[in-house]
């Protein structure tokens, strides 16, 4: 069974500032697909990237960005220029290219955004 | 265009009653999942639907919990005999057909339903 795990229960960041958030997974496939979802207070889950496994360049959404890492099994959030609208929950997820189709996930970061 | 709707947003049940929550997916998605969250947890896959037929349950508790995802009207998670541990926010996603019918790998979420067991 796959697991996904972000070992940062909380970040904290100065607006404008740049923070990378962790995430490792484990897995023997090789056709996956990696996510980050951010849930603010409303509790409303939104998809903030997404990475096919099968591609070596990574994903950019604006001022996010992830650095993923196949061999190490490394998908890390990067978000520049930190905005308050940004505090939120951010869970990583997996997804099977092939087999299960649920989302598996992390147990989310709680990014706090200094002002 | 409409998002996925879920409702209601919030549901109070008593011990030993049942909950019916409902998922109206994105107007032309045909794939259906259930997450459950427990408090300071990440989402849980529960239920993989399409039209009339459950794909994947393996995140279902065995017990009291079913699924439906009719031809016409929404997606129905029902939770008979509640007990306080089924107190959680229920996320339901949907994700369009892709090609040859196959779905494709974005899901997008509803708001959830929280649910209250007194």
């Amino acid at each position: 069974a796959q697991t996904v795990t972000q070992s940062q229960p909380e970040m904290s960041v100065q607006e404008a500032e740049t923070v990378t958030l962790s995430c490792t997974y484990d897995t023997s496939e090789s056709d996956y697909y990696l996510f980050w979802y951010k849930q603010p207070p409303s509790r409303q889950m939104i998809l903030v990237i997404r990475q096919e496994a099968y591609k070596q360049q990574n994903a950019t959404e604006n001022r996010f960005s992830v650095n993923f890492q196949k061999a190490a099994k490394s998908f890390s959030l990067k978000i520049s220029d930190s905005q308050l609208g940004d505090a939120a929950m951010y869970f990583c997820a997996y997804r099977s290219g092939g087999g299960a189709d649920g989302l598996t996930f992390g147990k989310g970061t709680h990014l706090i955004i200094q002002p | 265009n409409a998002g996925v709707m879920q409702n209601p947003r919030h549901l109070v049940r008593r011990r030993g009653q049942e909950a019916r929550l409902r998922c109206s997916p994105v107007k032309g998605h045909s794939h259906v999942y259930w997450y459950r969250q427990l408090p300071e947890e990440g989402l849980k896959f529960m239920v993989y639907l399409q039209k009339e037929n459950i794909i994947d349950e393996s995140g279902m508790p065995k017990e009291r919990f079913s699924a439906e995802f009719p031809k016409e009207g929404p997606s129905i998670l029902r939770i008979q005999q509640v007990v306080r541990g089924d107190s959680a926010a229920y996320f339901c996603a949907s994700s369009p057909r892709g090609p040859a019918g196959v779905r494709t790998d974005t899901q997008y979420f509803g708001p959830g339903t929280r649910l209250t067991v007194l």
